[in-house]
């Protein structure tokens, strides 16, 4: 059982180069969120998909775009990198419950750097 | 405004003692879900334990209990008898209702040292 899987683990990106990250998930979850992680300031909400075909803005969403095309997938895209967005990226999925159900299980993380 | 402080950038802790991690949090809601996660060095992201906002006792997973004061909007961790693995970063997220939709966000996170 994989749980969620992110593609690549590492990549160092120039600046205005643009990227995909992808994610993959095998439990059946509706919900999928994309996290950026950054020294002191915790994990930031990126986007976020409540199902396939859906997604919407969380927190820090400018530069990036985010595609749920299969419930099973959740794409996080760069179209134009810049430094600020060197950071450790993390794809969580999760059911939409009221209760524990409603726990996120990650992935194990993208390290970008952007020179 | 919905929101997870936690104000213990790093803490250290002597080998077998106990520990508590202060999470506060803030949301108009009245159906949340609190949530705390390790993460080692490693880098994975671990499940530790979870209350919910209706819960009427504290949560606890083994070593892990979570000292829940809802009055207060505080979800603090306490990791009884702490070992040398416990050493990694913990993070404190609350499950909100935004937009039609739950989302998880997470406070910044504490640092814990356990020394022998």
């Amino acid at each position: 059982n994989a749980g969620v899987t992110q593609t690549p683990k590492f990549r160092v990106l120039k600046t205005g180069q643009s990227m995909t990250l992808l994610c993959a998930q095998d439990m059946n979850h509706e919900y999928m969120y994309w996290y950026r992680q950054d020294p002191g300031m915790g994990l930031r909400l990126i986007h976020y998909s409540v199902g396939e075909g859906t997604t919407a803005k969380g927190e820090v969403p400018d530069g990036y775009n985010v595609s749920r095309l299969k419930k099973q997938n959740f794409l996080l895209g760069l179209e134009s990198a810049a430094p600020s967005q060197t950071s450790v990226y993390f794809c969580a999925s999760s059911y939409p419950g009221g209760t524990r159900t409603g726990e996120a299980f990650f992935g194990q993380g993208t390290r970008l750097t952007v020179v | 405004a919905q929101k997870i402080t936690q104000t213990q950038p790093g803490m250290f802790v002597q080998e077998k003692e106990a520990v508590t991690l202060d999470c506060t949090y803030d949301t108009s809601d009245p159906s949340y879900g609190l949530f705390w996660y390790k993460q080692p060095s490693s880098g994975e992201m671990i499940f530790l334990i979870y209350q919910g906002s209706y819960d009427q006792q504290n949560a606890t997973e083994g070593r892990y209990s979570l000292n829940f004061q809802k009055a207060r909007k505080s979800a603090n961790l306490v990791i009884s008898a702490s070992q040398l693995g416990d050493s990694a970063m913990y993070f404190c997220a609350m499950r909100v209702y935004s937009g039609g939709y739950n989302k998880l966000i997470f406070g910044a996170g504490t640092r814990l040292a356990v020394h022998p």
